[in-house]
């Protein structure tokens, strides 16, 4: 079955970065784009950004741009985003999600479980 | 940027019952590109609809979807106990940014 498995849970200082994964599976890992969305606690969902599996091309959330960056390896069918410089705020559950759609046009099915991430002096 | 608005915040509905949950976009939303997904306290989103009314595969047929242009509704026929979560609209008809409404939490009255 389709199946996308994240990276454990993460403790993070201000300033430094934090690298998440998302293993695919279950799939033709270069036919379908990966998005990243975060869920602050308590909070709604925030699209971060989408990353072309097959040729790698990227576009991120206006918000974000300059401190995410979003890569893949075809060998392995995983997904990494990196998020630099960062704060309290950033403080939330990070989703991966493959995307249906044309480019830029996706819906969401299915999500990977989760990883949480703490930014914490 | 569409800004989408979901209301009620909470909807308190008994097992049985019929919910309606609202979602309102800022602008008109292309080609009817909006999904609702359901979820449940420490799990990750689920899809039910996209395209403002295709149900996904093995979505319960108690969950319907409708709207175009800028009004989309989510409707639940019968509420059964393990519907009681949280629901979210996404629109993704307008790029690059895709958005998502703030959330309608449908509890046990």
């Amino acid at each position: 079955q389709v199946q996308l498995v994240q990276s454990g849970a993460e403790v993070k200082k201000p300033g430094t970065s934090v690298m998440l994964s998302c293993q695919a599976s279950g799939y033709t890992f270069t036919n379908y784009y990966i998005h990243w969305v975060r869920q602050a606690p308590g909070q709604g969902l925030e699209w971060m950004g989408v990353i072309n599996p097959s040729g790698g091309s990227t576009t991120y959330a206006q918000k974000l741009q300059g401190r995410v960056t979003m890569t893949r390896d075809t060998a392995t069918s995983t997904v990494y985003m990196e998020l630099s410089s960062l704060r309290s705020e950033d403080t939330a559950v990070y989703y991966c999600a493959r995307g249906r759609g044309g480019w830029l046009k996706n819906w969401f099915d299915p999500w990977g479980q989760g990883t949480l991430v703490t930014v914490s002096s | 940027e569409i800004v989408l608005t979901q209301s009620p915040g909470t909807l308190s509905l008994s097992p049985g019952e019929r919910a309606i949950l609202s979602c309102r976009a800022s602008q008109s939303v292309s080609s009817n590109y909006l999904a609702w997904y359901q979820q449940r306290p420490g799990q990750a989103p689920r899809l039910l609809i996209y395209g403002a009314s295709s149900r996904d595969t093995g979505i319960p047929d108690r969950f319907s979807g409708s709207g175009s242009g800028t009004d989309f509704t989510l409707t639940i026929s019968r509420l059964e106990p393990e519907d009681f979560a949280v629901y979210y609209c996404q629109q993704y008809g307008s790029s690059p940014e895709l958005t998502f409404g703030g959330g309608t939490k449908v509890e046990i009255k």
